[in-house]
């Protein structure tokens, strides 16, 4: 069946432009993730949504990230103002339900270059 | 805090020779243990995970894994590696509030052919 796909595979943009990210998760799942994998801080978690809500964005950067999800399916992030440091790839991954080991299965990533 | 120390930045290996990659966790209670394996320009593919039961753990494409909880460890194992693993992996640990995943560093496999 068909997995969680993110789109565009890679965004090229100038530093103070917005950017949005879309996640597709695997049909069904109830639960998505948002990650950035970045060189010197390897995989960090960002976001998760169970649902369309989103209980603890704690894990955002900063006020110039944000993401929603509607319809319980397609999930988008927005990066305001990009600056260079945002530069990396965004992964999403979503599971079946929500809870204790439910296993994740990622998207192939947005490759995000800010100039 | 909840951490996971991958020690091998890079590893290269023989194709046909065996490989263990190492992961050490830190974590108060009964670990969730997952390894995931990137290939250049792809996502995370799930090789095996842990929950409870048997420590020795069977995955994919020939991996297993055995928890060691004295010694706080999920080592990844292949008996004889092929020049197709070459790939960078994961070792990450759960459940956490919301069941994100702490992930380790990562370990980049070389398999020289």
């Amino acid at each position: 069946g068909a997995g969680v796909s993110q789109s565009p595979s890679n965004k090229v943009t100038e530093k103070g432009k917005d950017v949005e990210l879309r996640c597709d998760p695997i049909s069904g799942h109830t639960a998505l993730y948002w990650y950035r994998q970045s060189l010197g801080q390897g995989l960090e978690f960002l976001i998760y949504f169970q649902g369309n809500s989103a209980p603890d964005k704690s894990g955002l950067p900063s006020d110039r990230f944000s993401a929603e999800r509607t319809g319980g399916s397609v999930s988008t992030l927005t990066i305001q103002r990009t600056q260079q440091e945002d530069s990396a790839v965004y992964l999403c991954a979503s599971s079946r339900l929500l809870g204790q080991g439910e296993t994740q299965y990622f998207g192939p990533g947005t490759r995000l270059l800010v100039l | 805090a909840q951490s996971v120390t991958q020690p091998d930045i890079h590893i290269t290996v023989s194709e046909g020779a065996s490989l263990e990659l190492r992961c050490n966790y830190s974590y108060g209670a009964t670990p969730y243990l997952f390894w995931y394996v990137q290939s250049p320009g792809q996502g995370l593919q799930l090789l095996l995970k842990y929950f409870s039961g048997d420590t020795l753990v069977q995955g994919i494409k020939g991996f297993e894994a055995e928890f060691k909880r004295s010694q706080s460890s999920f080592n990844l194992r292949k008996p004889s590696v092929h020049w197709s693993d070459s790939a960078e992996y994961y070792c990450a640990v759960g459940p956490l509030r919301g069941n994100k995943l702490v992930f380790g560093a990562g370990t980049i496999l070389r398999v020289k052919s």
